[in-house]
């Protein structure tokens, strides 16, 4: 059964450097979204994206995140300068499309630390 | 603002017997959708079962179904025949439509089922 994949599965990186995530979504799905969890908390939406667009983002989601699908493969999270408050699991997730309460299939998560 | 509560962080049961996990949410609205995800250690969050608001109907997915009760703000998941393989965080979530899909997750139930 088709997954979403996600890499790397751990990063590490000092404060103020710049990461990118990755998420590979389901192959026929068009609709991309990221979540983040901050240790202890909630399953929190980053933002949603659809047709090179972002479609939602929510107040979390500032100017040092960007996202992007730079081939018809990839979707990518990109923390500008990362910040200890950055230190968290990251879910990717993708819907077959954007029916009201479409189920979103996610990936395995990358957990980011931030030093 | 939506929030979704989950009042029992962790639960246990025994093989072969049924546990309930709750879930209340906050909202204005009238028409939304509510799931619950399961995530097995070191897995992705997969869909167990999901509700329609407009639906008075229970939703039902074999061994899993749904106790929802629309004015009360209760959507709990009732778990029959417990299996090993239950053994999981579960999640539950409420979906607004047209925000972009977004989820509002509560903050899991670790459920461990004994042998």
């Amino acid at each position: 059964e088709p997954e979403v994949t996600q890499t790397p599965s751990h990063q590490v990186t000092q404060m103020g450097q710049e990461v990118i995530l990755r998420c590979v979504p389901i192959s026929n799905h068009l609709y991309f979204y990221w979540y983040r969890q901050i240790l202890g908390q909630k399953v929190e939406f980053l933002v949603s994206f659809y047709n090179n667009e972002i479609s939602e983002k929510s107040e979390i989601f500032d100017d040092q995140f960007s996202v992007e699908r730079p081939d018809g493969s990839n979707f990518t999270l990109k923390i500008r300068s990362t910040k200890l408050e950055d230190s968290a699991m990251y879910f990717c997730a993708s819907s077959e499309d954007g029916r009201e309460g479409c189920e979103q299939y996610f990936g395995p998560g990358t957990r980011l630390t931030v030093t | 603002a939506q929030t979704v509560t989950q009042s029992q962080p962790e639960m246990s049961v025994q093989e072969a017997e049924t546990v309930t996990l709750s879930c209340t949410y906050d909202t204005s609205e009238n028409n939304y959708y509510l799931f619950w995800y399961k995530q097995p250690p070191s897995r992705q969050m997969i869909l167990v079962i999901r509700q329609e608001a407009y639906k008075q109907q229970n939703a039902t997915e074999n061994r899993f179904s749904v106790n929802f009760q629309k004015a009360a703000k209760s959507f709990s998941l009732k778990i029959s025949d417990s299996q090993l393989g239950d053994t999981a965080m579960y999640f539950c979530a409420f979906m607004k439509p047209w925000t972009g899909n977004q989820f509002y997750f509560g903050t899991g139930t670790s459920l461990t089922v004994i042998p």
